[in-house]
């Protein structure tokens, strides 16, 4: 959900376990989900979508699980690598703003 | 295909002084943004625009004012910098909202205010 004012929460993971990155969204008319990964220094790039009459979809490395019920999100990245350090966003199509993020830090 | 261009990238400016950050892209979207990014913090929307001539303020738009003259550029203005507006500014365009919503953002412009 939102976390406007807040810095960003963090999820550290060890290389090679699986990550799991959740997200709360408020509109239960919202049809479509993005998530977003921003590199330091970079701006953040799309990595994967889902629309509302699918539960699951499923990319290299990573699946979002989408559970309407409860108007929830989660991006799921198996096998963490050091390259997936960064900060991960939410974003639904019919809002302009963005989630607060999620930052990831990967262990060696 | 260049996507979203921002210039310059960065820009160190005296209270008071005024710039212009510089966005454009080639991909006619209808949809532009600016954010702002504080150091640790998430994206927040200062600025929209759905179409050339049409401009709306998202959630933090006081110092800053736009303009959309042309579908591709959509420049950002301080008019009397603040040191609270130093941050960095990514800019985005997307098609549209919902199933076209997916945005694309540019490299960003660190701008500091001293």
């Amino acid at each position: 959900g939102e976390s406007v004012g807040l810095h960003l929460p963090t999820l550290s993971v060890q290389e090679g376990d699986n990550s799991i990155i959740n997200c709360a969204y408020s509109n239960s008319a919202s049809d479509y989900f993005i998530w977003y990964k921003q590199e330091s220094g970079k701006g953040p790039q799309f990595i994967i979508d889902i629309r509302s009459n699918m539960d699951k979809r499923q990319g290299q490395r990573v699946t979002v699980l989408l559970n309407k019920t409860v108007k929830h999100l989660s991006l799921q990245i198996a096998a963490t690598q050091p390259g997936d350090s960064a900060v991960y966003f939410c974003a639904e199509g019919n809002k302009l703003t963005f989630g607060g993020g999620t930052r990831v830090l990967v262990k060696p | 295909n260049a996507g979203v261009t921002q210039t310059p990238k960065f820009r160190i400016l005296k209270i008071g002084q005024s710039m212009t950050l510089q966005c454009t892209q080639d991909m006619n979207h209808n949809y532009m943004y600016w954010y702002r990014q504080d150091p640790g913090m998430g994206l927040k929307l200062i600025y929209y625009s759905v179409g050339a001539g049409i401009t709306d303020k998202g959630e933090v738009p006081n110092g800053y004012n736009v303009s959309r003259s042309t579908t591709e550029d959509f420049p950002l203005r301080l008019e009397l910098a603040a040191p609270s507006q130093t941050s960095v500014y990514f800019c985005a365009s997307s098609l549209g909202t919902g199933p076209k919503a997916t945005q694309h953002f540019g490299d960003g412009t660190r701008l500091s205010i001293l």
